[in-house]
């Protein structure tokens, strides 16, 4: 079951903070974040594993949620470099190795 | 560079055609997938290899078929493939946990299969 990500889109200026949520209708061992930009391949941001942990990279962080199935990602004082789509990836409790990602969230960030 | 190196980058075959997409890494991982990337949709996990051993499908239709000879190298063979089949193909390595859980994903930079 792929997991379900909000906004599908988001435009910023520089210095304006963004987040995106995920979220998942099953009982996850994980959740990861990719950013890929255009023509290029994804690229991992973090993964998170335990309910409320928080994890950076940085001026990017992320929460997880367990109870809710709920992850967010918090883009902080965005710069140009963080233009492009955000992916998340939700592993499920019960099974391992199917790691499904939802449709992405475009972000654009402008001068 | 991410290690992960796929060929050809780009493939252009006829609904009759049998091809092979070809994926290798470089990392030492013990797990490699294969997702599909059309527009507008989500990456679809389709295939993959655990300790060399196939785990998931997801459903896959038979006309894909995966090979992993080796922790290294992962194939996708293409036969009498359909124009909806036309799409990025992404590989992807990771260090799975002792329980098979998915570790940091290193993604190719894919092949973009066009499908007449």
């Amino acid at each position: 079951q792929q997991p379900v990500q909000s906004p599908q889109a988001v435009i910023l200026r520089e210095g304006e903070d963004a987040v995106i949520n995920c979220s998942s209708s099953k009982a996850l061992y994980s959740v990861h974040w990719y950013r890929q930009k255009h023509g290029e391949a994804p690229v991992f941001l973090m993964i998170l594993l335990k309910g409320g942990e928080q994890k950076g990279h940085d001026k990017i962080s992320a929460s997880f949620n367990e109870k809710k199935q709920q992850s967010s990602l918090y883009l902080t004082a965005s710069q140009l470099s963080y233009s492009g789509t955000y992916f998340c990836g939700t592993e499920p409790g019960d099974s391992w190795g199917k790691l499904q990602f939802g449709a992405g969230t475009q972000v654009v960030v402008t001068p | 560079e991410t290690g992960v190196t796929q060929t050809p980058r780009h493939l252009v075959m006829g609904m009759t055609n049998k091809k092979s997409l070809k994926c290798e890494q470089h990392l030492g991982h013990n797990a490699m997938y294969w997702y599909k990337q059309s527009a507008k949709k989500p990456l679809e996990l389709m295939f993959v290899y655990n300790f060399k051993e196939q785990t998931e499908n997801n459903s896959v239709p038979s006309r894909f078929s995966p090979e992993c000879p080796n922790s290294s190298h992962l194939f996708l063979h293409l036969h009498t493939l359909q124009p909806e089949d036309s799409a990025l193909y992404l590989c992807a390595s990771s260090q799975a946990t002792l329980g098979g859980h998915t570790g940091e994903l290193f993604f190719g930079e894919g092949s973009r299969l066009t499908v007449l």
